[in-house]
């Protein structure tokens, strides 16, 4: 079955710092791969998507990376505010619109 | 913007008790999608419907059953509730059969049995 992870210990940074999250996987080989940002106690909203095709995209501060090789997405924040703590989510396609969702990495950015 | 929304923000049930969760969308998609989330689980997709009264099991849809009558609105039901379903419970909505799309969800509704 598709196991995906996201690193479970939340990431402290530094306000302007660059954040780096991780999301690896097995035992598929998704079209395509979404990030969300969750707040606490509502849901998660879409931020990213990158197709197998592409290695990089970009939106404002966010940068996310794809390789199909090492089976990993790298989602960066780069200077990073106090606004941006949450958690961030990977998601990969698991076929006919289903998806299936990592467990999160807490982000949390220190003025 | 596209709207989800769920019934109940809290709820707090006793074991053995039918639930009802209800879920609303108000952009007119086609596919609909019930989670639960729990720490270090991640979201887990328990039904999901891609038209008006179809159905499609998730990974875990033991002790649920859904219900979607109307295209905006699709239920989660709990025939007879677990403490091990004390959970929060997401519902999300995407367009339709076009691929990479993206999910929208409501709040999450946040249940407890006792």
């Amino acid at each position: 079955s598709q196991k995906i992870e996201q690193n479970s210990e939340a990431l402290n940074i530094q306000e302007g710092k660059t954040a780096t999250l991780t999301c690896n996987y097995t035992n598929y080989s998704p079209a395509y791969l979404q990030w969300y940002r969750q707040d606490p106690g509502r849901g998660p909203v879409f931020l990213l998507l990158i197709r197998e095709n592409e290695k990089e995209k970009r939106k404002e501060r966010l940068k996310v990376t794809f390789d199909t090789t090492l089976k990993q997405s790298l989602f960066h924040i780069t200077a990073s505010q106090p606004a941006d703590s949450a958690t961030y989510l990977c998601a990969l396609e698991g076929g006919f619109n289903k998806f299936y969702f990592g467990s999160g990495t807490k982000l949390n950015v220190k003025p | 913007d596209v709207k989800v929304t769920q019934s109940s923000r809290y709820l707090v049930k006793r074991t053995g008790e039918k639930v009802f969760l209800e879920c609303v969308q108000d952009m007119d998609h086609e596919n609909m999608f019930w989670y639960r989330q729990d720490p270090g689980l991640g979201l887990r997709l328990i039904y999901f419907s891609y038209d008006v009264k179809m159905k499609e099991k998730g990974d875990i849809p033991e002790g649920y059953s859904v219900s979607r009558e109307k295209k905006e609105r699709f239920s989660l039901i709990l025939e007879s509730a677990s403490t091990n379903q004390t959970s929060m419970y997401l519902c999300a909505s995407s367009p339709g059969e076009r691929s990479m799309e993206t999910q929208y969800f409501g709040p999450g509704t946040r249940l407890l049995v006792l």
